[in-house]
C-alpha cells in the first residue's frame, strides 16, 4: 500500500542551528499532515498541506508541499530546546486512516 | 488535554494474558482510530470505527479486536499477549484539520 518515507531518522543539532526533515512518496499524495511528538507524549497535529507547491509558516517552522505532491518538508529555523521531539509526516487517506512516515527524532544540544 | 481520553495510562501484564484498553473520543466525534507505536517505530494504524461500525482495518493481528459502543467509547482487546505486543497504543479522533490523539496506554508484556 501507499508508503510515506521520511528522512533522516535521527538528527542532532546545536541549539540555534536549523533543522529539516523530508517526506517522500513514490505516488502522488492527496495531502500531507505534520505532527510533533514530544518525548513521552502523544502526536500533536501541526499543519495540513493540500495544494501543489503550498508553503505555510508557523513562527520558526516552514512547511512545504512539492509541486508534484510527492514530497514535503518541515524546516525549523534557529532551533530551541523546546523543539525536541519526533516529527512525523502523514497522509490522510480519506476519512479512514493516517499513513505515517517513520518520523525524524530531533535532539538538541543546548 | 486533547479531549480524547485513554485508560489506563500504563499496563503491565504477563505473556498469554488478555487486556482491554479504553478510549473516549472528544465530545461530538463519532470516529475512533487505534494506532500502535512500538519502540523506535512509527505509528501503525490498527482499526477505525465510526458511529459504532468498523470502517477500516490496518495491520491488526487476529489476536486483537475492537469495538465501539453506543456512547461512542471504544475498547481495544488484546489477547494471548506476546512480548512483542509491548508498545504504546493510541486512539485518535478526526477533527476538522488533523487528528487529535489521546495520551496513550503504555502496555508492557513481561
Amino acid at each position: 500500500g501507499q508508503q510515506v518515507m521520511q528522512i533522516p531518522q535521527y538528527q542532532h543539532v546545536q541549539e540555534g542551528e536549523d533543522f529539516t526533515t523530508y517526506c517522500n512518496s513514490s505516488t502522488t499524495l492527496s495531502n500531507i499532515q505534520w505532527y510533533k511528538q514530544r518525548p513521552g507524549g502523544h502526536p500533536v497535529f501541526l499543519i495540513q498541506l493540500v495544494k501543489s507547491g503550498e508553503v505555510k509558516k508557523q513562527k520558526r517552522l516552514t512547511f512545504q508541499f512539492g509541486e508534484a505532491k510527492k514530497n514535503s518538508s518541515l524546516h525549523i529555523t534557529a532551533t530551541q530546546t523546546t523543539d525536541v521531539g519526533t516529527y512525523f509526516c502523514a497522509e490522510s487517506q480519506g476519512a479512514q486512516k493516517l499513513v505515517f512516515g517513520q518520523g525524524t527524532r530531533l535532539t538538541i544540544n543546548p | 488535554d486533547s479531549g480524547v481520553t485513554q485508560t489506563p495510562k500504563h499496563l503491565i501484564t504477563a505473556t498469554g494474558q488478555r487486556v482491554t484498553l479504553r478510549c473516549s473520543p472528544r465530545s461530538g466525534d463519532l470516529s475512533v482510530y487505534w494506532y500502535q507505536q512500538s519502540l523506535d517505530q512509527g505509528l501503525q494504524f490498527l482499526i477505525q470505527y465510526y458511529n459504532g461500525e468498523e470502517r477500516a482495518k490496518g495491520n491488526i493481528l487476529e489476536r486483537f479486536s475492537a469495538q465501539q459502543f453506543p456512547d461512542l467509547h471504544s475498547e481495544l482487546n488484546l489477547s494471548s499477549l506476546e512480548l512483542g505486543d509491548s508498545a504504546l497504543y493510541f486512539c485518535a479522533s478526526m477533527a476538522n484539520y488533523g487528528y487529535t490523539f489521546g495520551s496513550g496506554t503504555r502496555l508492557t508484556v513481561v
